[in-house]
């Protein structure tokens, strides 16, 4: 049983450019959240995504934008990249139906922007 | 807005001594976990509380959740050089979005041998 995999592990980026992060939930599970987690901080979310829209977001720019599929897997697009944007970014799956349940976290995509 | 504080921010122990890490919420918390983030991994997770005075043992780890449930402890017992690793709370409220957590700034547990 797979558990959650994200892609690319490790990305560097120019300021300005654009950058896709994708993720693939565990099976089973069809919510996806995304977190941003700075070095020394907290996992801090960004959006969620549940039947292929966005259904709530966190306190982050228009920049940051995503998409779910109808496999339930899902993207993170961050445009206009800023060097406040190095960070771990973590994808976690859930179930809907299962209220409060935990987050299963992906391994994360190390972004450091330069 | 919601928020969770955490303390201590760091913790150094020598293996055998035991360590505490303190979570706390301004409003009552519909739920409260826990996860451990070893050093170069992710968050994984390890406990979920729900009722109020609410108390979860897991070997040598111990929950609690307040009667209040505005706060939250995990107790390690005569840590070992495998518990370390970043130690974090995540709380949700009443009417928030299922799956979105408000995680603390977490503890950074260093035990030495």
């Amino acid at each position: 049983d797979a558990g959650v995999t994200q892609s690319p592990t490790h990305l560097i980026k120019t300021r300005g450019q654009q950058v896709t992060l994708r993720c693939s939930p565990k099976s089973g599970h069809d919510t996806v959240s995304w977190y941003q987690q700075a070095l020394g901080q907290g996992p801090q979310f960004i959006f969620q995504y549940y039947e292929e829209e966005e259904r709530q977001r966190g306190n982050f720019p228009d920049r940051f934008s995503g998409h779910q599929f109808p496999n339930y897997s899902s993207e993170l697009n961050v445009n206009a990249l800023l060097l406040g944007d190095s960070a771990l970014y973590l994808c976690a799956s859930s179930w809907r139906r299962g209220g409060d349940s935990p987050l299963h976290f992906g391994n994360g995509t190390r972004l450091t922007v330069t | 807005g919601q928020q969770v504080m955490q303390i201590p921010q760091y913790q150094h122990v020598q293996e055998g001594e035991d360590f505490t890490t303190y979570c706390n919420s301004s409003t009552t918390l519909s739920n409260i976990q826990w996860y451990k983030q070893r050093p170069g991994g992710h968050p994984v997770f390890l406990i979920q509380l729900v009722k109020s005075g609410e108390v979860k043992k897991q070997k040598r780890l111990t929950f609690q959740f307040g009667e209040a449930k505005k706060n939250s402890s995990l107790h390690i017992t005569a840590t070992q050089t495998t518990d370390v690793g970043t130690y974090f709370c995540a709380g949700s409220w009443r009417g928030s979005t299922l799956g979105r957590l408000y995680f603390g700034r977490g503890t950074q547990l260093t035990v030495w041998p």
